[in-house]
């Protein structure tokens, strides 16, 4: 069975810094997915950003982006020029193909303080 | 596009009862997925749905059970209601077969008294 941790509970930063959230996991899949997910106070899930374990190139979308490293199972997300938006409980989420299920962290509770 | 919908967004029961909860997909999207979040337990796979039929299923007792129709919505329902499903229920839709992204509604949540 996989097994997702994020071994930070929470964080707190000044805005316009950056910040990475860890995110390390257990599986014997050689294909799968990662996901960061975020979820604000209105507990609405959104999707940050996803990784394809057989690409080595490491995902971007605009101020998000991930340090992937496949040997070490591990999937961390940086967030830079953090704003006052970015305030939410951060899930790294693991996904195999073909199972439609994410196995979730524990989450990290990230503050972007002005 | 529409996102995902649930209903009821708030749910107030009391043990014994039993309740159903309601989700319709992104339009296009065939998968549906079930997820518990609670403090103490975080999320949770609860079951995932494509055509109607059930592909997977969490590690839950069987008060816990859900349906799809051929529209994608997706049903689940909850019997015999408990203190401890006390939790927000939520629903993700994907395309299809394989390990598409998921896209999350709002959530139920769900109190027992």
């Amino acid at each position: 069975a996989q097994t997702v941790t994020q071994s930070q509970p929470e964080m707190s930063v000044q805005e316009a810094e950056t910040v990475t959230l860890s995110c390390t996991y257990d599986t014997s899949e050689s294909n799968y997915y990662l996901f960061w997910y975020k979820q604000p106070p209105s507990r609405q899930m959104i999707l940050v950003i996803r990784q394809e374990a057989y690409k080595q190139q490491n995902a971007t979308e605009n101020r998000f982006s991930v340090n992937f490293q496949k040997a070490a199972k591990s999937f961390s997300l940086k967030i830079s020029d953090s704003q006052l938006g970015d305030t939410a409980m951060y899930f790294c989420a693991f996904g195999a193909p073909g199972a439609q299920k994410l196995v979730f962290g524990q989450g990290t509770r990230l503050t972007i303080n002005p | 596009k529409a996102g995902v919908t649930q209903t009821p967004r708030y749910l107030i029961k009391t043990r014994g009862q039993q309740v159903t909860l309601s989700c319709s997909p992104i339009s296009g999207h065939r998968s549906v997925s079930w997820y518990q979040q609670t403090p103490g337990q975080g999320l949770q796979f609860l079951f995932e749905y494509f055509s109607e039929t059930q592909r997977n299923k969490g590690n839950f007792p069987g008060r816990f059970s859900g349906r799809q129709f051929s529209n994608s919505r997706s049903e689940m329902n909850v019997s015999t209601l408990e203190l401890g499903d006390s939790a927000l229920y939520l629903c993700a839709s994907s395309l299809a077969s394989g390990l598409e992204t998921q896209y999350f509604g709002p959530g139920t949540r769900l109190l027992v008294l």
